[in-house]
């Protein structure tokens, strides 16, 4: 049972330019969430979803951020225009069908570097 | 939202010691893990431990729900042991909120 994949596992873009991030869950987890990790910092929530909704995205960025996580294929966010304050590890996690509280599984991280 | 504090923040060890890392938490919570961040920057799952005691190997974790508080242990500690050790706690069906970490170096 693989576990959590996300790619790639780095990305650089230039400042402008846009970034997408992909998450593929584990096998039979319908939750996804992303996380934000800055440098020397933990790891900050930014959004969860399940299948074709966004169930929160209280820690989204009003502007630029955008995730989806479509019924067929992996999850993805999007950051358009990045800016070098974006430089960051991006984690996914994942989990099973949930009423409230369960072990999220993460992902590698995708490291992104904007120049 | 719920507070997350991991101390010590810093913490060094000769190879073979023993430690003790606590997180403690401001409010109920339904979910608590551990993880262990090495220096490859890779989470791994170390504990599921909403409350009572779980071990698994050199590690145990204790978590005391009433008391708002959760200690790791790590005995006979390895080089292998360095990296970043990571509270989070869950108060939903939603994210973890993660705590600052306690930054693990072991010498040998």
């Amino acid at each position: 049972n693989a576990g959590v994949m996300q790619n790639p596992r780095h990305l650089v873009r230039r400042r402008g330019q846009e970034a997408r991030l992909r998450c593929s869950p584990m096998k039979g987890h319908s939750h996804v969430y992303w996380y934000r990790q800055l440098p020397e910092e933990g790891l900050k929530f930014m959004v969860y979803l399940q299948k074709e909704n966004i169930i929160d995205e209280s820690g989204m960025p009003k502007e630029r951020f955008s995730a989806e996580f479509p019924k067929e294929g992996p999850s993805i966010l999007r950051i358009q225009q990045v800016v070098r304050g974006d430089s960051a590890a991006y984690f996914c996690a994942s989990s099973p069908p949930v009423l409230a509280g369960e072990t999220q599984y993460f992902g590698p991280g995708t490291r992104l570097l904007v120049l | 939202g719920i507070q997350v504090e991991q101390s010590p923040p810093d913490l060094i060890l000769q190879e073979g010691a023993n430690s003790t890392l606590r997180c403690n938490f401001s409010d109920s919570v339904n979910n608590l893990q551990w993880f262990h961040q090495n220096p490859w920057g890779q989470l791994i799952n170390l504990f599921y431990i909403p409350s009572g005691t779980k071990q698994n190997g050199r590690l145990s974790a204790t978590t005391v729900a009433t008391e708002r508080y959760s200690l790791l242990y790590i005995s006979s500690s390895q080089t292998t042991d360095s990296g970043v050790y990571f509270c989070a706690v869950q108060t939903g069906a939603n994210n973890l909120f993660f705590g600052t970490g306690t930054r693990l170096t072991v010498i040998p």
